[in-house]
């Protein structure tokens, strides 16, 4: 079965400041990877996804997130921080087989963005 | 342009009431999802549906039963609730296999 791994469900930085949300997945092989963000009382939209391919992938708002495969990683990064990031970030997975997408969540790291 | 539209937005249930959270996607999207999501937990899939006719359990489906109507729409009923189901309720669809998924804006339901 496969599993996502989210370091820190708190992270908190200064506006202007590098952000670095880390996600490790588990998986028998390569799978599919997104980053989701949620704001308060909102669904969860994609900021991003890696299927194949180039393996920085950039998404909305000057995040990107790369696909490093020896390590099983997918972290998320921006290099600078805006007040309007404050949100909570979510890392998924989803394997290659089936017909639908089924997507396995992390536990979500909350972001605080302070002055 | 609603994309996915939940209702209701919220509800308050006595234990053992019943219950239908509704589901609709103007996208045209082949396959669609529940997840309940609480603290500290992220999102968990409940049930979902590959396409239409065809439905199938994900990690926690005990206590739910679906119906997916016809492509549009896929319903969740919990037909006697108990304090454990309280929780956000997220529908999504996506338009099929390793596709991202687009949510609505949840269904905040508390069972007392």
């Amino acid at each position: 079965a496969q599993s996502v791994t989210q370091l820190g469900s708190h992270v908190s930085v200064s506006e202007g400041a590098l952000v670095l949300l880390r996600c490790n997945y588990s998986s028998s092989v390569p799978p599919y990877l997104f980053w989701y963000v949620q704001y308060p009382n909102q669904g969860l939209q994609l900021l991003l996804k890696y299927t194949t391919g180039a393996t920085l992938v950039k998404g909305i708002n000057g995040f990107e997130a790369e696909f490093k495969k020896s390590e099983t990683s997918f972290h998320l990064t921006k290099p600078s921080a805006h007040m309007s990031d404050a949100a909570e970030y979510f890392c998924a997975v989803s394997d290659r087989d089936g017909t639908a997408s089924k997507l396995t969540f992390g536990t979500g790291t909350r972001l605080q963005v302070t002055l | 342009n609603a994309g996915v539209t939940q209702t209701p937005k919220f509800q308050v249930l006595k234990t053992g009431q019943s219950m239908t959270l509704q589901c609709a996607q103007d996208m045209n999207h082949n396959s669609m999802y529940w997840y309940r999501q609480d603290p500290g937990m992220g999102l968990r899939l409940i049930y979902y549906s590959a396409s239409e006719g065809t439905t199938d359990k994900g990690e926690v489906p005990n206590g739910y039963n679906v119906s997916r109507l016809n492509k549009r729409e896929f319903s969740l009923r919990l037909e006697s609730a108990a304090p454990s189901q309280t929780s956000v309720y997220f529908c999504a669809s996506s338009e099929g296999r390793n596709q991202p998924q687009h949510f609505g804006d949840g269904t905040r339901l508390s069972i007392l």
